[in-house]
């Protein structure tokens, strides 16, 4: 079992709808979370950390966590063209990435 | 400057040649990563330096990789008689020594091509 999986998609979701991406891990005993988000060609940049159990608000980000399932999510509320990347999913101990959900928001 | 640092930023080199490349992290930040990363892939864990600890060197795919780094400065990755399969961006990060180190800030990688 890989460490960190998330589907990799391509998810495509309509502009001002809610993109939701899933992550889970397999090391029950990570405690730091976070979610990355990639442009194409570019390096990845953080927009997300998530240490502690439920739901932590970013503006029209949302990061969810369920250390018991071993899950981490992503919501983007309110998708714009602009949310259109990799977002890839982290955990600490030597943040081990995830192979990254692409999302694609139409216009 | 102010973010990490990586150079070159484009390296075009012949199959059996090595390759040094370069990181910059930013002031102050104990902890150094190195990815690497392939065409339309995801990010694979090379090696980790935190502090003066021993390296964690568990990402590094063969013994034609190495990197090394002075104190909490620049760290040099080498991949000695590179193959075409090397080729891909290598992503270098670096974190604070905060609690929660695990943010990471990437510089612009090296985008290497083996040919």
């Amino acid at each position: 079992q890989k460490e960190v999986e998330q589907n990799s998609g391509p998810l495509s979701v309509p502009e001002g709808a809610i993109a939701s991406l899933n992550c889970t891990y397999s090391d029950r005993g990570s405690q730091s979370f976070f979610w990355y988000r990639q442009y194409s060609g570019k390096s990845p940049e953080l927009i997300m950390s998530i240490y502690s159990n439920g739901d932590k608000e970013d503006g029209r980000f949302t990061a969810q966590l369920n250390k018991a399932s071993q899950y981490v999510s992503l919501l983007i509320r309110d998708s714009q063209p602009s949310d259109s990347a990799t977002y890839l999913c982290a955990v600490k101990t030597t943040v081990i990435f995830g192979p990254g959900t692409s999302l694609s928001v139409i216009p | 400057g102010a973010g990490v640092s990586q150079s070159p930023s484009n390296k075009v080199t012949e199959k059996g040649k090595d390759v040094e490349l370069r990181c910059d992290p930013i002031s102050g930040h104990t902890a150094l990563y190195w990815y690497r990363q392939r065409l339309g892939q995801g990010l694979e864990f090379l090696i980790y330096f935190q502090g003066n600890s021993a390296p964690d060197k568990s990402g590094l795919p063969s013994d034609r990789f190495s990197a090394e780094r002075t104190g909490e400065s620049v760290s040099t990755l080498t991949i000695q008689r590179t193959q075409q399969e090397d080729s891909a961006v290598y992503l270098c990060a670096s974190s604070s020594p905060a609690v929660f180190s695990g943010e990471l800030f990437f510089g612009e990688g090296s985008r290497l091509t083996v040919l």
